[in-house]
């Protein structure tokens, strides 16, 4: 348990709304990441973060943006949500022996 | 893109021995991790391979030859708890970033 929670961890939503998912961890990691994750699709990077205002795109960032405004906290926002980002969420961060990710318990998004 | 190839499901019996295989393309890579995910779970981190050759932990062995792009996970005696998806990522270059596979769906039969 690397002390990641996600908030909240099932949500259902209309097409056009704005969605902020959260993620929150513990242990003062500087590496944060949003993951979709899909059939078929395995897991896709969104966006990261390397520190405090410091957040960089992924492979499948359009639709989204994030914030990091304190170490602990990176946010997901789908600022007009479409039916195409119903998914399953997961934010992860890099500790470990070998850098590897520890993720969260994940939060599925329903878009009607 | 940097693809990374893996079988989309597998069949096993309990008890006997599987070798998931992971192929990605050499350049933009630097070492390769697997993962466990089971049903409505968060992956978690089996093992990782920086070099080439074989790493053992317990019944789980991962193998890594960087020069022909390929990895496998091998899982020996087979439990019925070891029914889950099973997902190969690259490490990229400067050490921020992993490139998931689609997952192997490996099921563990009786």
């Amino acid at each position: 348990d690397a002390g990641i929670t996600q908030s909240p961890r099932h949500k259902v939503t209309e097409t056009g709304t704005p969605v902020t998912l959260r993620c929150h961890q513990t242990e003062n990691h500087r590496y944060m990441y949003w993951y979709r994750q899909d059939p078929g699709h395995g897991l896709r990077l969104i966006h990261y973060s390397y520190g405090v205002k410091d957040t960089d795109k992924g492979e499948v960032s359009d639709g989204y943006s994030v914030s990091r405004s304190k170490t602990e906290d990176f946010l997901l926002t789908l600022e007009s949500a479409t039916s195409s980002q119903t998914s399953v969420y997961f934010c992860a961060i890099k500790s470990g022996s070998y850098n590897e990710q520890f993720f969260g318990p994940g939060t599925r998004l329903t878009v009607l | 893109g940097q693809n990374i190839d893996q079988p989309t499901e597998m069949t096993a019996t309990e008890g006997a021995i599987v070798q998931i295989n992971c192929t990605y393309q050499t350049s933009g890579f630097n070492g390769l991790f697997w993962y466990q995910q089971h049903a409505g779970e968060a992956p978690t981190f089996l093992s990782y391979n920086v070099l080439d050759g074989l790493e053992e932990k317990g019944r789980f062995s991962s193998f890594l030859s960087r020069s022909k792009g390929y990895s496998y996970l091998l899982l020996k005696e087979l439990q019925m708890k070891d029914s889950a998806s099973y997902l190969c990522a690259g490490f990229n270059n400067a050490g921020n970033m992993l490139t998931f596979g689609g997952g192997t769906r490996l099921m563990v039969k009786p």
